[in-house]
């Protein structure tokens, strides 16, 4: 069955410092994801590609994340300087253009800032 | 705009027991309805879906029907097992075309004893 890859798959990182992770998407989806999960919360939409280019990222902190999806397949978040604040699982997910049938996540990147 | 609203958890149950997980939403339209699940350090798992009025969703034993009439879709299984402890996510998903995303409820955590 096909997956969403994701790496790594946890992260600790220093206050201040710059962090960066990798997804790659099912073959074929052009609908990329990177969602924002904290602890005990629901996941939130930080960012949603279609093929390379950005669809909506209204919620996503640019000041100190950027993400890029440079040949429209896998993608990158970076977080420059991390917060304390950032400490969450960090999900991306794909799904194919135009379906209602929801998407698939991958594992996941579980980052802790201290 | 659009939301979802899970009822208050964590719940806790015996093996066996009938499980209710209440979700509502808000939305305008007709959005599509999803059950996730969320195994501990993994990332999220479709479990069931429903695209439109009165549709039920089932998978696994648990199952969900689409109620526009009181705008909820909440999830059952009649025989829970230790096996289905984890956190329920209800989500929506407003289709538009490029820009569709999954709105999430805050989830809610599932401890079955045995």
């Amino acid at each position: 069955e096909a997956e969403v890859a994701q790496s790594p798959r946890y992260k600790i990182t220093e206050k201040s410092q710059a962090v960066a992770f990798w997804c790659d998407p099912i073959s074929g989806h052009a609908t990329l994801y990177w969602y924002r999960q904290i602890l005990g919360q629901g996941p939130e939409l930080l960012v949603q590609f279609q093929d390379e280019s950005v669809v909506d990222d209204s919620q996503l902190p640019k000041d100190r994340f950027s993400a890029e999806r440079l040949k429209g397949v896998d993608s990158t978040l970076k977080i420059q300087p991390a917060e304390l604040g950032d400490s969450a699982m960090y999900l991306c997910a794909s799904s194919l253009s135009g379906t209602v049938y929801g998407y698939t996540f991958g594992s996941g990147t579980r980052l802790t800032v201290v | 705009g659009n939301s979802v609203t899970q009822m208050e958890g964590p719940v806790t149950l015996s093996e066996e027991a009938f499980l209710t997980i209440n979700c509502t939403y808000t939305a305008t339209g007709y959005p599509s309805l999803f059950w996730y699940v969320q195994y501990p350090g993994e990332g999220l798992q479709l479990l069931l879906k429903a695209t439109k009025a009165d549709d039920k969703g089932s998978n696994k034993g648990f199952e969900a029907t689409y109620r526009k009439e009181t705008t909820s879709f909440h999830l059952e299984k009649g025989s829970v097992q230790v096996s289905d402890s984890a956190v329920y996510f209800c989500a929506l998903m407003k289709f538009s075309g490029a820009n569709s995303k999954l709105t999430f409820g805050k989830g809610i955590t599932l401890s079955v004893r045995p």
